[in-house]
């Protein structure tokens, strides 16, 4: 139980184009989703919180203009990173946390994004 | 952001071994969580703790929440070379709020 699923795992972009990375909670309706972002050797570092319909809640530093967060479902999260640039390369990987186990976070597998 | 202060950060040990690492925190956490993370992969949970001075096992894992709900331990007995990667504590300030990771800790196992 408690699977969390990303789409896509990889992906490689031109500078200036948009990438939407998919966070799917598979066997579980997940009230809260968070998106973090992680460079190499590195920890997690918490991007946004984001409850199903209501607006995410970004961490000092974000822009939320660039890093689009939709929270359309209890089981559907997307980031869309816009007009990507070198420097937004990075992991960024997805947790949620369910109804039943809601101090638990339980990750996604990543999605690793390069932009050229 | 804040970050909670994980040592040792890294080591290398022998198959067999036992393992110790731990956490610091300057504020007080509510939950504490363990976790793993293989390279390219997001992290796996091992190991949550609820209360102040509990002690927590997970087949070879231990972990125990510190009773002045700043630090936590984890215990990992008689290594395997499966138990490499790097390692995550997690504190939680309250119900369903976000996590403050530690730095990692890196285990390298050798046969």
């Amino acid at each position: 139980g408690a699977v969390v699923s990303q789409h896509p795992s990889r992906v490689i972009c031109k500078s200036g184009t948009s990438v939407k990375i998919e966070c799917r909670s598979l066997d579980f309706q997940a009230t809260t989703m968070f998106w973090y972002r992680q460079f190499p050797k590195q920890s997690l570092m918490l991007m946004a919180t984001s409850n199903e319909g209501s607006k995410a809640t970004y961490e000092q530093g974000v822009e939320k203009d660039k890093f689009l967060i939709n929270h359309a479902s209890l089981t559907l999260s997307t980031l869309t990173v816009t007009s990507a640039h070198p420097e937004d390369s990075s992991f960024y990987i997805c947790s949620a946390s369910s109804t039943v186990r809601v101090d638990e976070q339980f990750f996604g597998p990543g999605t690793r994004l390069t932009v050229l | 952001g804040q970050q909670l202060n994980q040592s040792p950060q890294s080591m290398f040990i022998q198959e067999g071994e036992d393992v110790s690492m731990n956490c610091t925190s300057s504020s007080i956490f509510n939950t504490w969580l363990w976790y793993k993370q293989d390279p390219g992969e997001g992290p796996v949970l091992l190991i949550a703790l609820y209360k102040a001075g509990e002690l927590t096992s997970n087949g070879r894992l231990t972990a125990q929440f510190g009773i002045t709900r700043k630090d936590s331990f984890l215990n990992i007995s008689a290594s395997i070379p499966s138990d490499v990667g790097i390692y995550f504590c997690a504190g939680s300030p309250g119900t369903a709020s976000k996590l403050t990771f530690g730095t990692g800790t890196r285990l390298q196992v050798t046969l």
